[in-house]
């Protein structure tokens, strides 16, 4: 399975944007990045995800290198509410069935100060 | 609409004893995933099911963890002889039927289960 690895912590001020980056070098073709938050003592919680091209939503954006074997998670203005613990997470796809496992790594612990 | 309920919220035990966690997901969710969190560690995998298909088993630690779900929809973990070791909260998530990439998974908020 591919392995995800990210920085322990990250300090990020108020109203800047928050660039969260992880390594997973042993990514396969057809195997998705996903990333989640998790608020202190809540269930982990759907940011963004994408496959090789960059992608943005309303909560953040993602960069995906051109080799994927790594990508970037950027919270555009950070707040203070955006204080959690951000998973990098790779979808392994069960070739049989074609249905998926995600594989969640330890996780970036990101503090907006204010 | 309702999200994935877990049931109890907190459970204390005593090592030793056997114990069983509750996951309601999404109505209509036809995958379900069970986690295991430890204190100020990352989400370990446990457990997973898809429809009617034989489940993923790969991530229980030992024979003492177990699972079912019922008729496609509720699904219970249960953990027997509880060990210290076994303290964490357990995540259950669901995910819509779909084999493409945009279905994600909604988590539920946990059971934090302490051993004595």
């Amino acid at each position: 399975d591919a392995k995800t690895t990210q920085p322990p912590s990250m300090d990020c001020a108020e109203g800047r944007a928050a660039n969260l980056p992880c390594n997973h070098s042993t990514i396969s073709g057809n195997e998705y990045v996903y990333w989640y938050r998790q608020i202190h003592s809540q269930g982990p919680q759907y940011i963004i995800h994408g496959l090789k091209n960059n992608e943005t939503n309303e909560m953040a954006s993602l960069i995906i290198t051109e080799d994927r074997k790594s990508s970037t998670l950027i919270l555009p203005h950070a707040t203070l509410r955006d204080t959690a613990v951000y998973y990098c997470i790779v979808r392994v796809a069960y070739t049989t069935s074609g249905t998926y496992k995600y594989i969640f790594g330890t996780g970036t612990r990101l503090k907006v100060l204010a | 609409g309702a999200g994935v309920s877990q049931s109890p919220s907190n459970k204390v035990t005593e090592k030793g004893k056997d114990v069983e966690l509750r996951c309601d997901p999404i109505s209509g969710h036809t995958a379900l995933y069970w986690y295991r969190q430890s204190l100020g560690q990352g989400l370990e995998f446990l457990i997973y099911f898809q429809g009617n298909s034989a489940p993923d088993k790969s991530g229980l630690p030992s024979d003492r963890f177990s699972a079912e779900r019922t008729g496609g929809s509720v699904s219970t973990l249960t953990i027997q002889r509880t060990q210290q070791e076994d303290s964490a909260v357990y995540l259950c998530a669901s995910r819509p039927t779909s084999t493409g990439p945009r279905e994600t998974q909604y988590f539920g908020p946990g059971t934090r289960l302490l051993v004595l």
